[in-house]
């Protein structure tokens, strides 16, 4: 079974422009959620997603957004990118079993490394 | 805060030798779980322990969980440079509500010597 697969895995933009992000999530898994790790910050969460809907958020400004697609995909959005958001972006799928309980455990992606100039 | 701190920020031992490194949080939970990230990459599910459990072994790890002290340990013997990693635990604050939100704290990085 193929693992989470996140694209592109290394990129750089300069401070204005915006960036999309892509995570496909393990097959099965319906349930998507976004990190950011910065050296400063450390894992910091973004927002999750499930069936097409915005789950949770993280306490990050609305230049941050995301969606989920109905295989599940997912993408994240930076919109006038900063020099501080420059850090590595996880996504995780993870297993959502019958009621819609969590089995409990994260699938990471590689993570996708975004350098703003 | 609801994230799990972990302790030693770093450790460094020889090939060998047991790793062990500390979580601590401050809520109640409905499971804890340790994950391993080396350098630059995602991170890997290692175990997970559930709140009524005290103990649990997955190959060269075993886990302890003391909810009275609300505190973690990871154990990992016999230790190999492969083993050279940041260790993360995440505690899990309820049965399922918040999906895919983990609070992660700033890791232990290990760093084990051939």
């Amino acid at each position: 079974k193929a693992g989470v697969t996140q694209t592109p895995r290394y990129l750089i933009k300069t401070r204005g422009q915006q960036v999309t992000l892509s995570c496909s999530p393990i097959s099965g898994h319906r349930s998507v959620s976004w990190y950011q790790q910065t050296p400063g910050q450390g894992l910091q969460f973004l927002f999750e997603y499930f069936s097409e809907t915005q789950r949770n958020k993280g306490n990050f400004p609305g230049r941050f957004s995301g969606r989920q697609f109905s295989n599940s995909r997912s993408e994240m959005n930076v919109s006038t990118l900063e020099l501080g958001d420059s850090a590595l972006y996880l996504c995780a799928s993870s297993l959502v079993g019958l009621a819609g309980a969590n089995t409990g455990e994260l699938f990471f992606g590689e993570g996708s490394r975004l350098t703003v100039l | 805060s609801q994230q799990g701190e972990e302790d030693p920020q770093a450790l460094s031992i020889q090939e060998g030798e047991n790793a062990t490194m500390n979580c601590s949080y401050k809520t109640s939970i409905n499971n804890l779980q340790w994950y391993r990230q080396n350098s630059g990459r995602g991170l890997v599910h290692l175990i997970l322990i559930r709140s009524n459990e005290r103990e649990k072994h997955s190959g060269r790890l075993r886990v302890t969980l003391d909810t009275s002290k609300k505190s973690s340990s990871l154990l990992i013997t016999a230790s190999r440079a492969a083993d050279t990693a940041s260790y993360f635990c995440a505690p899990r604050l309820d049965r399922g509500s918040t999906l895919g939100r983990l609070y992660f704290g700033r890791g232990t990085q290990l760093t084990v010597w051939p």
